[in-house]
């Protein structure tokens, strides 16, 4: 079956204690890319990466790190969370820059 | 830069209703525009898309149609079910961004359909 998979499904951590939400996709996809969920803020794009080795910047990128060292795994680090991080993460993967997107089932993570 | 702005929620309808959900950009290109939907628990699901404009999107009973002139991209469905309970985002691809395939969201609205 055709996914993307995302663990954990829910994390509690404590300020400052690094972290690594996984994620992995099994349909090929040259594209992937992490947003996070805000209530009344939509989703907002985290960093994306067009293809091994290359990753970017999205719209919200301060706190995190990002890596892409093979084409299915795209793993989202905190290396020292705040509460201003917690929220519902989700990774998503597309074939290719116009295609759809497919969505992970989502991380909410709370950091106290 | 882009936006996508949807009506505020919860939308309550009974079963059988007509459902009509408001969706306006602004952007500096051409975008794609695309309605996704999340049920319970689960990530975003692509509804439909329309890549330019007067095209219109349609799955599962939905529909929405690129209107340039108005930069609208409303989500219809003639007769709504329980099943369609869920959160639904608007959205846009703007081609504008070089390099860079940003997915602009709205703020999602929250539609619940009661027997």
């Amino acid at each position: 079956e055709a996914q993307v998979t995302q663990n954990p499904r829910y994390l509690i951590t404590v300020t400052g204690k690094k972290l690594t939400v996984t994620c992995s996709q099994n349909m090929n996809h040259e594209y992937m890319s992490w947003y996070r969920q805000d209530p009344g803020l939509g989703l907002r794009q985290i960093y994306y990466s067009m293809n091994v080795e290359v990753t970017d910047k999205g719209d919200v990128p301060e706190g995190y790190k990002v890596s892409r060292k093979e084409k299915r795994n795209f793993p989202l680090i905190l290396e020292s969370p705040s509460p201003n991080q917690t929220s519902l993460y989700f990774c998503a993967s597309s074939l290719a820059e116009a295609s759809p997107l497919h969505f992970g089932n989502g991380t909410r993570l709370t950091v106290t | 830069g882009n936006s996508v702005t949807q009506m505020e929620g919860p939308v309550t309808l009974s079963e059988e209703a007509f459902l009509t959900i408001n969706c306006t950009y602004t952007a500096t290109g051409y975008p794609s525009l695309f309605w996704y939907v999340q049920y319970p628990g689960e990530g975003l699901q692509l509804l439909l898309k329309a890549t330019k404009a007067d095209d219109k999107g349609s799955n599962k009973g939905f529909e929405a149609t690129y209107r340039k002139e108005t930069t609208s991209f409303h989500l219809e469905k003639g007769s709504v079910q329980v099943s369609d309970s869920a959160v639904y985002f608007c959205a846009l691809s703007d081609p504008t961004y070089t390099g860079r395939r940003a997915l602009t969201f709205g703020s999602g609205t929250r539609l619940q359909v009661q027997p």
